[in-house]
């Protein structure tokens, strides 16, 4: 089984403060996402990777970067966290191209205070 | 751009049939794909559609029309355990790489 681990359940951050989540997966994936989940809102592509070094922006970028050094981690950075940055953030990995599942992590629930 | 339309809300009983619909506009459109999401757990993918017409796989078949940029996610015998959120989602961007979700519906079955 495809295994894609955040390393915080829960993390707590005040304004302004630079915070790194990251994201492993275990199966030699070639694509890497990072999702943010709202309440009403669904889940929103922050950034995407297909490659190690290459990375894709998506639908709400802005206030995030993303780095991917080697191929089986993906970190989601937010350079200076503020409170509208609360959030549920989902890392996910995916085979190959378009059509293949993709496997989420269980997520890491950001609060910014 | 791109956007999803599916229902926020369906509520149904055990044994029911039921019909999740999602209609899309995109450009670079590759594929639709179903995934399902229980409180509090992590998204679970359950079919996808490159092509029109219908995929079965056990309980749940889903359904595309490219030509109407629609779809439909189908649930026969509804169980209890099948209360959950179900979102839609579009492969676009690099080979159909990165995909794009709908809002989800929320599905409740009840007794």
């Amino acid at each position: 089984d495809v295994k894609v681990t955040q390393s915080s359940r829960y993390l707590v951050k005040r304004t302004g403060e630079k915070v790194f989540l990251e994201c492993v997966q275990d199966m030699d994936h070639e694509n890497m996402f990072w999702y943010r989940q709202d309440p009403g809102l669904g889940l929103r592509l922050i950034y995407f990777s297909y490659d190690v070094k290459m990375k894709e922006k998506g639908d709400i970028p802005e206030g995030y970067s993303v780095s991917r050094e080697k191929k089986e981690r993906f970190s989601l950075i937010l350079e200076s966290a503020s409170t509208n940055q609360t959030s549920m953030y989902l890392c996910a990995s995916s085979l190959d191209q378009g059509g293949s599942p993709l496997h989420f992590g269980n997520g890491t629930r950001l609060t910014v205070t | 751009g791109q956007s999803l339309e599916q229902p926020s809300e369906v509520t149904a009983v055990e044994g029911a049939i039921v019909q999740i619909n999602c209609t899309y506009q995109t450009s670079g459109f590759y594929g639709l794909s179903w995934y399902q999401q229980h409180d509090g757990g992590a998204p679970t993918f359950l079919s996808y559609n490159g092509l029109d017409g219908l995929e079965e796989t056990g309980r749940f078949s889903s359904f595309l029309s490219r030509s109407d940029s629609y779809g439909y996610l189908l649930l026969q015998e509804l169980q209890m355990k099948d209360s959950a959120s179900y979102f839609c989602a579009v492969s676009s961007g690099q080979a159909g790489t990165a995909l794009i979700f709908g809002k989800g519906t929320t599905l409740s079955v009840s007794s």
